[in-house]
């Protein structure tokens, strides 16, 4: 299975700081790499598809780069609705895999 | 709008199995779309499941494939899951949700989830 890792596991981050999150692949995986963001008791939604395509009614603070086994999004200026825990998911092959999340915490 | 909705116990023993439908509204399951099962245990993260096409086809994370069988029932436009042989380590919240798939493979709709416990 391709082993997905997220940076960091957690960050606290004030609101309207910029905020990098990181996923690495275990192997090359193209731009077969998604994201997700989840609130606290709810199901994750789909923020980010194909590493860099912004889902739409998604707030265009938010972008996704990368390619092969590096990925990053990136939240231009933290908003506090963005308050989160966030999830990679890679596609390149199956069993699809998740990285373990990275939670996004007001400073 | 599409919207799922996950049913089942929320308490399954061990050893027994664990049985959960997601019921789909506001998209008929025979248009089209593979339909898959997502877990997340209590403090970790998501792990796919598996996934069904409206004509059956199925195809499983092979961690789980063993215990594993899904179904679809067009005439209620739902589909379900069933997980045999359960221990603890099957608690988690389990979500259903549609596969989103152009050339990729995401998932774009998702049900609330439900929680599971396995214990005795």
């Amino acid at each position: 299975d391709i082993q997905m890792t997220q940076s960091p596991s957690s960050l606290s981050a004030s609101v309207g700081d910029r905020v990098t999150i990181t996923c690495r692949a275990s192997q090359s995986i193209n731009s077969d790499l998604h994201w997700y963001q989840q609130k606290p008791g709810k199901a994750p939604k789909l923020l980010i598809f194909a590493a860099s395509t912004l889902q739409s009614g998604a707030p265009s603070r938010f972008s996704g780069s990368g390619s092969g086994t590096e990925f990053a999004l990136t939240i231009s200026s933290l908003q506090s609705e963005d308050f989160a825990t966030y999830h990679c998911q890679q596609s390149f092959t199956s069993p699809w895999t998740f990285g373990q999340g990275t939670k996004v915490e007001i400073k | 709008q599409v919207q799922l909705q996950e049913s089942g116990p929320g308490l399954v023993k061990p050893s027994e199995t664990l049985s959960l439908t997601c019921a789909v509204s506001g998209y008929s399951i025979s248009s089209g779309y593979y339909w898959g099962w997502i877990r997340q245990p209590p403090g970790k993260g998501l792990e796919w499941i598996g996934s069904i096409y409206h004509r059956g086809s199925t195809y499983f994370n092979p961690s789980l494939k063993s215990r594993l069988t899904m179904s679809v029932d067009m005439s209620k436009n739902q589909f379900s899951l069933n997980l045999t042989s359960v221990t603890a380590a099957d608690t988690a919240v389990y979500y259903c949700a549609r596969e989103y798939t152009n050339t990729q493979v995401a998932f774009d709709i998702w049900g609330q989830g439900t929680i599971v416990t396995v214990s005795s």
